[in-house]
């Protein structure tokens, strides 16, 4: 079955902790990406990878941090530095299309990350 | 800076009746997705409008882009207890950039 598995599906942390939540995808797409879903906020757009070794900031990039070192997987730590980290986490990948408006994005299951 | 803005925000209805949601952009899409969210779970990709005037259906939705390319709507026929969730809308802006709508949270009452 092809698709985007993310881990662990709830994560609880202490404060001050760093903790890395995994995405991985077997779908051989190009573009990944990291979302935050918080109540009333809609989905913002953490990090994005378009291609292996390579990643940009998104709208809210402060206190997270990705690497993109295998073309599956796309792992997103959140640090001690992100001052309010309880959220619902999801990962994208898409095909990558160079055309906007063509490149669908699928998405995983989600993390929930709670912060005690 | 480009937003969508979903209406209604919430939504009831009884089981077997007809409903429409709408998603306005303030800038031309290029690319519109709708997606369908179960509580605590990922999104499930529905539909993509592409070309304005579009209109796309499956099973009971029906999806349609107006021919400027910045309203959309989803429409589902005879609705289902299966069909409650929340609906998102999605645009690509000039930019290449995927944005969200808020979503409308739908619920089907037996």
């Amino acid at each position: 079955d092809g698709g985007i598995t993310q881990s662990p599906k709830y994560l609880f942390r202490k404060e001050g902790q760093n903790v890395t939540l995994s995405c991985e995808q077997n779908l051989n797409h190009d573009a990944m990406y990291w979302y935050r879903q918080d109540p009333g906020q809609g989905l913002r757009l953490i990090y994005y990878s378009q291609i292996v070794n390579d990643f940009q900031k998104g709208d809210i990039a402060e206190g997270y941090s990705v690497s993109r070192e295998k073309k599956e997987s796309f792992p997103l730590t959140v640090t001690s530095a992100q001052k309010n980290p309880t959220a619902f986490y999801l990962c994208a990948s898409s095909m990558g299309a160079g055309t906007p408006g063509t490149d669908t994005q699928y998405f995983g299951p989600g993390t929930r990350l709670t912060v005690l | 800076s480009q937003e969508l803005e979903q209406s209604p925000q919430s939504l009831i209805v009884q089981e077997g009746k007809n409903l429409t949601i709408n998603c306005t952009s303030s800038k031309t899409l290029y690319g519109l997705y709708w997606y369908k969210q179960k509580y605590g779970e990922g999104l499930i990709f529905l539909m993509m409008l592409q070309k304005g005037g579009e209109e796309k259906s499956h099973e009971k939705i029906t999806a349609k882009l107006d021919e400027k390319k910045q309203q959309s709507s989803l429409h589902i026929t005879a609705s289902q207890p299966s069909h409650a969730g929340i609906y998102l809308c999605g645009g690509h802006n000039q930019g290449g950039k995927l944005i969200f709508g808020q979503g409308t949270e739908l619920s089907v009452k037996p």
